[in-house]
């Protein structure tokens, strides 16, 4: 099972801040990085994805930077709101795969 | 609207008991996936099914079963000897192909052993 290595475990920042959440990956033949946000008690939503063709996209205020020589990518989270703080997940799969890989999750606070 | 239901929102279970959640989606997606969540922990996956009357063991398979008799059902069996059930228990599907590689989830179901 190719691993995909999240980090940090947990965040906290302050209202309109700018949390960064990092992964990295190592099976080149990946192709697929979505980002997904779970609130407690909820199932995961698809927040935001990306292909290696492009090294940034940006849908409202969260944005994925992606380094395709480093095999890293991360979320940025622009002018954080406290509703903002729920789970993040980042995940990788390729062309071929038939299931996602999941990051470890970071649990992000964003205080008022 | 499309999407996952899964049922029961909350299940307890007795020790010695098997239980089935049950997951149905209208997405006309090709795959389902089975995922347990412990607090504060990642997502763990059971099993996953790519066509109808085929499933695949994922990372945790033991104490669990499942079928697919049809491709809008993927129910999860949680039987007596998974000796530690208590988690939040989550379903996911996916369309596959080149145009969309990624999951829908379920809204979970939480399984307490009493």
């Amino acid at each position: 099972q190719q691993q995909v290595k999240q980090s940090p475990q947990s965040l906290i920042v302050q209202k309109g801040g700018i949390p960064i959440i990092n992964c990295a990956y190592e099976n080149t033949a990946f192709d697929y990085f979505p980002w997904y946000q779970q609130f407690p008690g909820k199932g995961p939503a698809l927040l935001i994805a990306i292909r290696p063709d492009v090294s940034e996209k940006k849908e409202g205020r969260f944005t994925i930077s992606f380094n395709k020589s480093a095999k890293q990518f991360s979320l940025h989270i622009m002018d954080s709101q406290p509703g903002d703080s729920a789970t993040y997940f980042c995940a990788a799969i390729e062309t071929s795969g038939s299931r996602l890989t999941f990051g470890e999750g970071t649990q992000l606070t964003v205080n008022p | 609207d499309g999407g996952i239901t899964q049922s029961p929102k909350y299940l307890f279970r007795k020790e010695g008991q098997n239980v089935t959640l049950s997951c149905e989606q209208n997405l006309n997606h090709d795959a389902m996936y089975w995922y347990r969540q412990d607090p504060g922990q990642g997502l763990r996956l059971i099993y996953y099914s790519q066509i109808v009357n085929d499933f695949q063991k994922g990372d945790i398979a033991e104490g669990y079963s499942v079928s697919r008799e049809k491709k809008e059902s993927f129910p999860l069996t949680v039987t007596s000897a998974q000796k530690n059930p208590t988690a939040f228990y989550l379903c996911a599907s996916r369309l596959g192909g080149s145009a969309n590689y990624g999951y829908t989830f379920g809204s979970g179901t939480r399984l307490t052993v009493v």
